[in-house]
């Protein structure tokens, strides 16, 4: 049973664009939600995360919105670059059980 | 402040053969957690420890096994190597702010 998923599988995005990444989760006693990057040969990095209790959070060009009553949370990156590039993952845990599950990934290709 | 260190890097086993991954965590976090990433099956949690207690467990065969030191050093196991045991494994390291990720030991089973 696949608690988290994620969509698109691939985007692929003009340079300056806007990338939105979706997630949706069925486990209601999730409360955070980081998002992963990952680079061939790298281990995931963690980009940004939420908790439930705010609805948006931003850092920099990457913007986690968290959508509570519908389960959902997505990241969008504003102005797109070539080096954002990657694999990008969603994942959820529960309190303090820090077991995350991860959705399946989105490669993300940003055209020069 | 230095990273999750896992090693070794690589790796080639032959099946039924054992291996030992190494992870060393960021100074000052207790918990440690294992992940198996495949391109089949994403990313798959194994077991995490925390004060060298394992706190949770994934759906894996007792086959994997793990273990934490006093000094937060963990270790994972795999014994009787099977062909689909190929994969990169993750260890990472966690607080209340967020988990970070070594980058991982490729083990390749032929």
């Amino acid at each position: 049973q696949q608690q988290v998923k994620q969509s698109p599988q691939s985007l692929i995005v003009q340079k300056g664009g806007i990338s939105i990444i979706n997630c949706a989760y069925e486990n209601t006693a999730f409360d955070y939600f980081p998002w992963y990057q990952q680079f061939p040969g790298k281990g995931p990095a963690l980009l940004i995360a939420i908790r439930p209790d705010v609805s948006e959070k931003k850092e920099g060009r990457f913007t986690i919105s968290f959508n509570k009553s519908a389960k959902q949370f997505s990241l969008h990156i504003m102005d797109s670059q070539p080096g954002d590039s990657a694999t990008y993952f969603c994942a959820a845990s529960a309190g303090s059980n820090y077991k995350l599950t991860f959705g399946k990934g989105t490669l993300l290709t940003v055209n020069p | 402040k230095a990273g999750v260190t896992q090693t070794p890097r690589y790796l080639i086993k032959t099946r039924g053969q054992q291996v030992t991954l190494s992870c060393s965590p960021i100074s000052g976090h207790r918990s440690v957690s294992w992940y198996q990433q495949t391109p089949g099956q994403g990313l798959q949690f194994l077991f995490e420890y925390f004060s060298e207690t394992q706190r949770n467990k994934g759906n894996f065969p007792g086959r994997f096994s793990g273990r934490q030191f006093s000094n937060s050093r963990s270790e994972m196991n795999v014994s009787t190597l099977e062909l689909g045991d190929s994969a990169l494994y993750l260890c990472a390291s966690g607080d209340y702010y967020g988990y970070t990720f070594g980058s991982g030991t490729r083990l390749t089973v032929v």
